[in-house]
């Protein structure tokens, strides 16, 4: 059984540019949900998808928006960067909404 | 007011000791409550879930009071392998957990 998994580890782009950031579920999981780490905190919910819908969001603007693919795989897209996205970006799926989560190790997104 | 409290600690405590984290959220809503581990610069991983009636696994031990919107997480016997930020979390809608800030635990050999 394969965990979640999230792809690129690492990322260095431009304030105003954009970044798709993914992830692929851990299989049988159909609720996937994107956080965002800044250093010394804990992850801040950005938004669930459920069955390829979003089902909740946090309070993030909308240039944070994302898409769950029917193999349940998962993007998030941000537009605009800003210095203050740079963070640790989490996907976590879990096999029913509410349940706990399975995390992948991250994206470390860096904006200069 | 955040969603979840956590005191950051943090915590040195040298090995064998029992050490407690306590963790206090606003929303009486809340519908389940859970403890994650996050190890420095890795994802957090789930540790436990936290029900009414407590639940232990193995060294572990979780406690839930719904009365005083209160969760606790006790650690007997700590090993170095403890080290680490524990976080507290509590699913509010069904959809959206909220994460404590963490407790950073250092055992000391």
């Amino acid at each position: 059984e394969t965990g979640v998994t999230q792809s690129p580890t690492h990322l260095i782009k431009t304030r105003g540019q954009q970044v798709t950031l993914r992830c692929s579920s851990q299989s049988g999981h159909n609720t996937v949900s994107w956080y965002q780490q800044a250093l010394g905190q804990g992850p801040q919910f950005i938004f669930q998808y459920y069955r390829e819908e979003e089902n909740g969001r946090g309070n993030f603007p909308p240039r944070f928006s994302g898409l769950q693919f029917p193999n349940y795989s998962s993007e998030l897209n941000v537009n605009a960067l800003e210095l203050d996205d740079s963070a640790l970006y989490l996907c976590a799926s879990s096999p029913e909404v509410g349940a706990g989560y399975t995390f992948g190790s991250g994206t470390r997104l860096t904006v200069v | 007011r955040k969603e979840v409290e956590q005191d950051p600690g943090p915590f040195n405590v040298p090995e064998g000791a029992t050490v407690a984290f306590n963790c206090t959220y606003s929303n009486s809503a809340s519908q389940s409550f859970f403890w994650y581990r996050q190890d420095c610069r890795k994802e957090p991983k789930l540790l436990m879930s936290v029900y009414s009636s407590g639940n232990e696994d193995g060294r572990f031990t979780a406690q839930l009071n719904r009365a005083s919107q209160y969760i606790s997480l006790l650690i007997r016997d700590s090993k170095l392998s403890d080290s680490a930020t524990y976080l507290c979390v509590v699913n509010i809608l069904g959809y959206q957990f909220y994460f404590g800030t963490g407790t950073s635990l250092t055992v000391i050999p």
